[in-house]
Protein backbone atom coordinates (compact mmCIF):
# COMPACT_ATOMS: atom_id res chain seq x y z
CA UNK A 1 0.00 0.00 0.00
CA UNK A 2 1.33 3.70 -1.09
CA UNK A 3 2.21 5.62 2.03
CA UNK A 4 4.23 8.79 2.73
CA UNK A 5 7.57 8.84 3.86
CA UNK A 6 9.56 11.23 5.72
CA UNK A 7 13.58 11.44 6.11
CA UNK A 8 15.31 12.10 8.51
CA UNK A 9 13.60 10.29 11.45
CA UNK A 10 15.02 12.62 13.64
CA UNK A 11 17.00 15.91 13.16
CA UNK A 12 19.50 17.38 15.38
CA UNK A 13 20.66 21.00 15.27
CA UNK A 14 21.77 24.43 16.92
CA UNK A 15 19.38 26.88 17.57
CA UNK A 16 20.21 29.94 14.80
CA UNK A 17 20.73 27.19 12.01
CA UNK A 18 19.02 26.17 9.01
CA UNK A 19 17.40 22.46 8.53
CA UNK A 20 15.12 20.95 6.05
CA UNK A 21 12.70 18.25 6.63
CA UNK A 22 11.92 15.93 3.84
CA UNK A 23 8.96 13.97 2.22
CA UNK A 24 8.06 12.13 -0.23
CA UNK A 25 4.14 11.83 -0.59
CA UNK A 26 1.95 9.36 -2.03
CA UNK A 27 2.84 9.15 -5.86
CA UNK A 28 -0.78 10.61 -7.70
CA UNK A 29 -2.09 13.20 -4.77
CA UNK A 30 -1.64 16.60 -5.44
CA UNK A 31 -2.63 17.98 -1.77
CA UNK A 32 0.22 18.47 0.28
CA UNK A 33 0.96 19.67 4.06
CA UNK A 34 2.80 20.25 7.29
CA UNK A 35 1.52 19.78 10.76
CA UNK A 36 4.05 19.77 13.60
CA UNK A 37 3.71 18.02 17.61
CA UNK A 38 5.00 20.12 20.24
CA UNK A 39 5.68 17.24 23.28
CA UNK A 40 2.41 16.89 25.42
CA UNK A 41 0.48 18.62 22.88
CA UNK A 42 -1.88 19.02 19.52
CA UNK A 43 -0.73 18.08 16.18
CA UNK A 44 -0.81 21.96 14.81
CA UNK A 45 -1.65 22.78 10.76
CA UNK A 46 0.89 24.84 9.49
CA UNK A 47 0.98 24.93 6.03
CA UNK A 48 -1.35 23.24 2.99
CA UNK A 49 0.08 23.26 -0.62
CA UNK A 50 -1.71 22.72 -4.26
CA UNK A 51 -0.33 23.56 -7.76
CA UNK A 52 3.19 24.69 -6.52
CA UNK A 53 2.00 26.94 -3.78
CA UNK A 54 0.79 27.78 -0.47
CA UNK A 55 -2.69 27.32 0.02
CA UNK A 56 -3.53 28.13 3.26
CA UNK A 57 -1.06 29.13 6.61
CA UNK A 58 -1.04 29.14 9.75
CA UNK A 59 -0.15 31.95 12.20
CA UNK A 60 2.69 29.70 13.33
CA UNK A 61 4.08 29.76 9.64
CA UNK A 62 5.86 32.86 9.83
CA UNK A 63 8.61 33.93 7.63
CA UNK A 64 11.26 31.48 9.03
CA UNK A 65 9.44 28.61 7.15
CA UNK A 66 9.15 27.72 3.90
CA UNK A 67 7.85 24.82 1.76
CA UNK A 68 8.92 23.54 -1.90
CA UNK A 69 8.25 20.87 -4.32
CA UNK A 70 11.48 20.64 -5.53
CA UNK A 71 10.57 18.04 -8.27
CA UNK A 72 7.56 15.65 -9.17
CA UNK A 73 8.32 13.55 -6.07
CA UNK A 74 9.82 15.52 -2.60
CA UNK A 75 8.36 18.06 -0.50
CA UNK A 76 10.16 19.87 1.97
CA UNK A 77 10.35 22.21 5.01
CA UNK A 78 12.55 24.93 5.65
CA UNK A 79 13.34 26.27 8.57
CA UNK A 80 15.85 29.46 7.99
CA UNK A 81 16.73 29.68 11.25
CA UNK A 82 15.83 27.47 14.03
CA UNK A 83 14.83 28.27 17.79
CA UNK A 84 14.28 26.70 20.91
CA UNK A 85 10.32 26.73 20.05
CA UNK A 86 10.64 24.91 17.14
CA UNK A 87 11.37 21.62 18.92
CA UNK A 88 8.67 19.06 17.67
CA UNK A 89 7.70 16.50 15.63
CA UNK A 90 6.92 17.24 12.20
CA UNK A 91 4.34 15.39 10.15
CA UNK A 92 3.60 15.36 6.34
CA UNK A 93 0.16 14.61 4.98
CA UNK A 94 -0.78 13.99 1.86
CA UNK A 95 -4.39 13.91 -0.23
CA UNK A 96 -5.36 12.61 -3.63
CA UNK A 97 -8.10 12.78 -6.07
CA UNK A 98 -10.75 9.32 -6.54
CA UNK A 99 -12.20 7.79 -3.50
CA UNK A 100 -10.67 9.15 -0.90
CA UNK A 101 -10.25 12.83 -1.56
CA UNK A 102 -11.53 13.80 1.76
CA UNK A 103 -8.74 11.79 3.90
CA UNK A 104 -4.87 12.82 4.81
CA UNK A 105 -2.47 10.26 4.60
CA UNK A 106 0.42 11.15 7.19
CA UNK A 107 4.02 10.14 7.16
CA UNK A 108 5.87 8.89 10.39
CA UNK A 109 7.10 12.10 11.12
CA UNK A 110 10.56 13.92 11.76
CA UNK A 111 11.53 14.73 15.34
CA UNK A 112 13.70 17.88 15.50
CA UNK A 113 15.85 19.05 18.53
CA UNK A 114 16.97 22.59 18.46
CA UNK A 115 19.90 22.84 21.13
CA UNK B 1 -8.54 27.81 21.10
CA UNK B 2 -10.56 24.31 21.88
CA UNK B 3 -12.36 23.78 18.33
CA UNK B 4 -11.91 19.89 18.98
CA UNK B 5 -12.18 18.38 22.73
CA UNK B 6 -11.15 15.09 23.62
CA UNK B 7 -11.92 15.44 27.16
CA UNK B 8 -10.42 11.81 28.30
CA UNK B 9 -6.80 11.92 28.07
CA UNK B 10 -7.00 8.10 28.92
CA UNK B 11 -9.27 4.65 28.82
CA UNK B 12 -8.24 1.30 29.90
CA UNK B 13 -10.14 -1.64 28.82
CA UNK B 14 -10.66 -5.05 28.83
CA UNK B 15 -10.31 -7.14 25.88
CA UNK B 16 -12.67 -8.36 24.32
CA UNK B 17 -14.91 -5.70 25.49
CA UNK B 18 -16.42 -2.25 23.75
CA UNK B 19 -13.83 1.02 23.77
CA UNK B 20 -15.94 3.97 23.52
CA UNK B 21 -13.95 7.29 22.71
CA UNK B 22 -15.56 10.77 22.59
CA UNK B 23 -14.77 13.75 20.86
CA UNK B 24 -16.38 17.23 21.36
CA UNK B 25 -16.47 20.13 18.81
CA UNK B 26 -17.77 23.65 18.58
CA UNK B 27 -17.03 24.61 15.45
CA UNK B 28 -20.25 24.98 13.51
CA UNK B 29 -18.42 24.89 10.24
CA UNK B 30 -17.02 21.49 10.46
CA UNK B 31 -18.72 18.85 8.22
CA UNK B 32 -16.09 16.03 7.87
CA UNK B 33 -15.05 14.21 11.01
CA UNK B 34 -12.21 11.69 10.76
CA UNK B 35 -10.24 9.53 13.85
CA UNK B 36 -6.63 8.36 13.28
CA UNK B 37 -4.63 6.00 15.59
CA UNK B 38 -1.30 6.74 16.25
CA UNK B 39 1.65 4.85 18.10
CA UNK B 40 4.75 5.74 19.53
CA UNK B 41 7.51 7.44 17.37
CA UNK B 42 4.81 6.51 14.20
CA UNK B 43 2.98 9.28 12.09
CA UNK B 44 -1.09 9.33 12.68
CA UNK B 45 -2.87 6.12 10.63
CA UNK B 46 -6.56 6.63 9.47
CA UNK B 47 -8.95 4.92 10.91
CA UNK B 48 -11.99 6.10 10.27
CA UNK B 49 -14.24 9.42 8.62
CA UNK B 50 -17.74 10.72 8.69
CA UNK B 51 -19.37 13.08 6.48
CA UNK B 52 -22.23 15.56 8.65
CA UNK B 53 -24.56 13.95 6.23
CA UNK B 54 -24.78 10.78 7.96
CA UNK B 55 -24.81 9.45 11.78
CA UNK B 56 -22.78 6.79 11.30
CA UNK B 57 -20.16 4.91 9.51
CA UNK B 58 -19.03 1.30 10.39
CA UNK B 59 -16.23 -0.79 9.40
CA UNK B 60 -15.23 -3.47 10.35
CA UNK B 61 -14.76 -3.49 14.39
CA UNK B 62 -14.93 0.47 14.17
CA UNK B 63 -18.03 2.56 14.22
CA UNK B 64 -18.35 5.93 14.12
CA UNK B 65 -21.10 8.20 15.42
CA UNK B 66 -22.18 11.32 14.89
CA UNK B 67 -24.94 13.59 16.78
CA UNK B 68 -24.26 17.25 15.16
CA UNK B 69 -27.12 18.31 16.96
CA UNK B 70 -24.87 17.92 20.19
CA UNK B 71 -21.81 18.48 18.17
CA UNK B 72 -20.41 15.17 19.14
CA UNK B 73 -18.84 12.13 17.85
CA UNK B 74 -17.72 8.76 19.22
CA UNK B 75 -15.93 6.32 18.17
CA UNK B 76 -16.35 2.16 19.00
CA UNK B 77 -14.43 -0.04 18.62
CA UNK B 78 -15.89 -3.85 19.32
CA UNK B 79 -13.99 -6.07 20.56
CA UNK B 80 -11.60 -4.43 21.57
CA UNK B 81 -7.71 -5.97 20.82
CA UNK B 82 -4.39 -5.48 22.61
CA UNK B 83 -3.14 -4.35 19.56
CA UNK B 84 -6.04 -1.58 19.44
CA UNK B 85 -3.68 0.14 22.29
CA UNK B 86 -2.47 3.19 21.01
CA UNK B 87 -3.18 7.32 21.01
CA UNK B 88 -6.74 7.79 18.96
CA UNK B 89 -7.07 11.23 17.96
CA UNK B 90 -9.89 12.54 16.28
CA UNK B 91 -10.22 15.50 14.02
CA UNK B 92 -11.97 17.29 11.56
CA UNK B 93 -12.10 20.16 8.21
CA UNK B 94 -14.70 22.18 6.50
CA UNK B 95 -15.17 20.56 3.20
CA UNK B 96 -16.52 23.77 1.63
CA UNK B 97 -12.75 25.15 2.26
CA UNK B 98 -10.41 24.10 -0.37
CA UNK B 99 -7.35 22.78 1.68
CA UNK B 100 -9.16 20.63 3.80
CA UNK B 101 -6.71 21.56 7.24
CA UNK B 102 -7.12 19.48 10.04
CA UNK B 103 -7.88 20.57 13.33
CA UNK B 104 -7.25 18.13 16.15
CA UNK B 105 -8.03 16.72 19.25
CA UNK B 106 -5.36 16.50 21.84
CA UNK B 107 -5.83 12.43 21.75
CA UNK B 108 -7.19 9.78 23.95
CA UNK B 109 -4.52 7.08 24.95
CA UNK B 110 -6.64 3.42 24.55
CA UNK B 111 -5.28 0.77 26.86
CA UNK B 112 -6.40 -2.58 26.33
CA UNK B 113 -5.52 -5.35 28.95
CA UNK B 114 -5.32 -9.14 27.71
Amino acid sequence: EPEVTQTPSHQVTQMGQEVILRCVPISNHLYFYWYRQILGQKVEFLVSFYNNEISEKSEIFDDQFSVERPDGSNFTLKIRSTKLEDSAMYFCASRGTGVRTDTQYFGPGTRLTVL
Amino acid sequence: DQQVKQNSPSLSVQEGRISILNCDYTNSMFDYFLWYKKYPAEGPTFLISISSIKDKNEDGRFTVFLNKSAKHLSLHIVPSQPGDSAVYFCAAFNSGGSNYKLTFGKGTLLTVNP
